[in-house]
């Protein structure tokens, strides 16, 4: 089946300490996201990319970057990572229509 | 300033009955709206849309209406089965590739 990959699904880090999270899809889309989504929470958007272009919101701290080498792989890092930004991290793919192909989300805790 | 809202946290309902679920939108350029459902550990998946030139979409046991003048959409299950248990986010999207979420609503199915 096409699919939205995340690795790891689940990630430990030490505050300060800089950690990648990886997302890759099969689905070919042109389009991908990354989002945070705290406990009970809405899902927020930290950015996307439109084909390569980098599509950043305005209240995503400046610690959040992304990569995105190809059409399959998205990268989030995250440079020095605090307590607040433990989180699930999800990855989206879609066509540039509406609809959004999630991956199942890396949970970051932050030691 | 939450756009989409889904102000119950929760719904209990019992097996074979219907579940409502409720979303209210600010944002008068909203003109397409979604809803995902989320397993644990699981990514969201889409679940069913509707366009702002419809006041109703129908797929199964799920149909989503829509009122326009009230900004207000809902959700209706029937008949709920346990496997309906789940968190359920109301999403919207205006011109741009991009999704507002409302925090979701935590359906439990009884038997």
């Amino acid at each position: 089946d096409a699919m939205v990959i995340q690795n790891p699904r689940y990630q430990v880090t030490q505050f300060g300490k800089p950690v990648t999270l990886s997302c890759s899809q099969t689905l070919n889309h042109n389009v991908m996201y990354w989002y945070q989504q705290k406990s009970s929470q809405a899902p927020k958007l930290l950015f996307h990319y439109y084909d390569k272009d980098f599509n950043n919101e305005a209240d995503t701290p400046d610690n959040f970057q992304s990569r995105r080498p190809n059409t399959s792989f998205c990268f989030l890092d995250i440079r020095s990572p605090g307590l607040g930004d433990a989180a699930m991290y999800l990855c989206a793919a879609a066509t540039g229509v509406n609809e959004q192909f999630f991956g199942p989300g890396t949970r970051l805790t932050v030691l | 300033d939450q756009q989409v809202k889904q102000n119950s946290p929760s719904l209990s309902v019992q097996e074979g009955r219907i579940s409502i679920l409720n979303c209210d939108y600010t944002n008068s350029m909203f003109d397409y709206f979604l809803w995902y459902k989320k397993y644990p550990a699981e990514g969201p998946t889409f679940l069913i849309s509707i366009s702002s030139i419809k006041d109703k979409n129908e797929d199964g046991r799920f149909t989503v209406f829509l009122n326009k003048s009230a900004k207000h959409l809902s959700l209706h299950i029937v008949p709920s089965q346990p496997g309906d248990s789940a968190v359920y986010f109301c999403a919207a999207s205006g011109r741009s590739n991009k999704l507002v979420f409302g925090a979701g609503t935590i359906l439990r199915v009884k038997s």
